[in-house]
């Protein structure tokens, strides 16, 4: 079965503090995508970032930076130097690699960050 | 990226009574689109994934008759929640996708609201 488990439901942290955000997932493919994206108080899901099974690299985009463990099966997603901006709830996400290749969500994380 | 715009962003209706809610791609034609929902403070659960001309395929638990799906154009798809009750009230997003086999992105919808009363 494809699951994707996020432990940490709530995180608060004080601007310009680093913060990780752990992401553990389930899967009996051996291709596979995993996503997170942030959906801010307004609703809508922005997209940031996606890897591939295949692909162990780590990535830094800006302050965000992305730790693809496949031992470990995790995608971590660190920020550095919080900003308040960044207040939002971050989902992990699965792609799965049959039928339609739906998304499976893990259950958020809800970071809040205080001035 | 690629947009997709839904319609309404929230909408008020009374029990009993049947809502629309709409999914554009503006400037991609999504052979395949997926509809999710959002109780407070939990996750995007999928309803439901329609391809383009055909039937939609429901998750398990999720009423088809209730919840209706159409697809009938590469750049809209409908969710037509009917005899609403209060239980409905939830956020609803949809995403869109150009490439039948997922070698591009779903993207996604703004969300609707939808509170039933």
């Amino acid at each position: 079965a494809q699951k994707v488990t996020q432990a940490q439901t709530e995180i608060s942290v004080v601007e310009k503090e680093d913060v990780t955000l752990d992401c553990v997932y389930e899967t009996r493919d051996t291709t596979y995508y995993l996503f997170w994206y942030k959906q801010p108080p307004s609703g809508e899901l922005v997209f940031l970032i996606r890897r591939n099974s295949f692909d162990e690299q780590n990535e830094i985009s800006g302050r965000y930076s992305w730790n693809f463990q496949k031992s470990t099966s995790s995608f971590n997603f660190t920020i550095t130097a919080s900003q308040v901006v960044d207040s939002a709830v971050y989902f992990c996400a699965l792609r799965m690699n049959t039928g339609f290749q739906k998304l499976v969500f893990g259950t958020g994380t809800r970071l809040l960050v205080s001035p | 990226g690629a947009v997709v715009s839904q319609h309404p962003s929230w909408v008020i209706c009374k029990s009993g009574t049947s809502v629309k809610i709409e999914c554009r791609s503006l400037d991609f034609q999504a052979t395949t689109m997926f509809w999710y929902r959002q109780f407070p403070k939990q996750s995007l659960m999928l309803m439901a994934t329609s391809n383009e001309g055909s039937k939609a395929t429901y998750e398990q638990g999720v009423e088809k008759d209730k919840f209706l799906i159409n697809h009938a154009s590469l750049t809209l798809s409908t969710l037509t929640v009917t005899s609403a009750h209060p239980e409905d009230s939830s956020f609803y997003i949809c995403s869109a996708r150009e490439d039948p086999f997922a070698l591009t992105e779903a993207f996604f919808g703004q969300g609707t609201r939808l509170t039933v009363v």
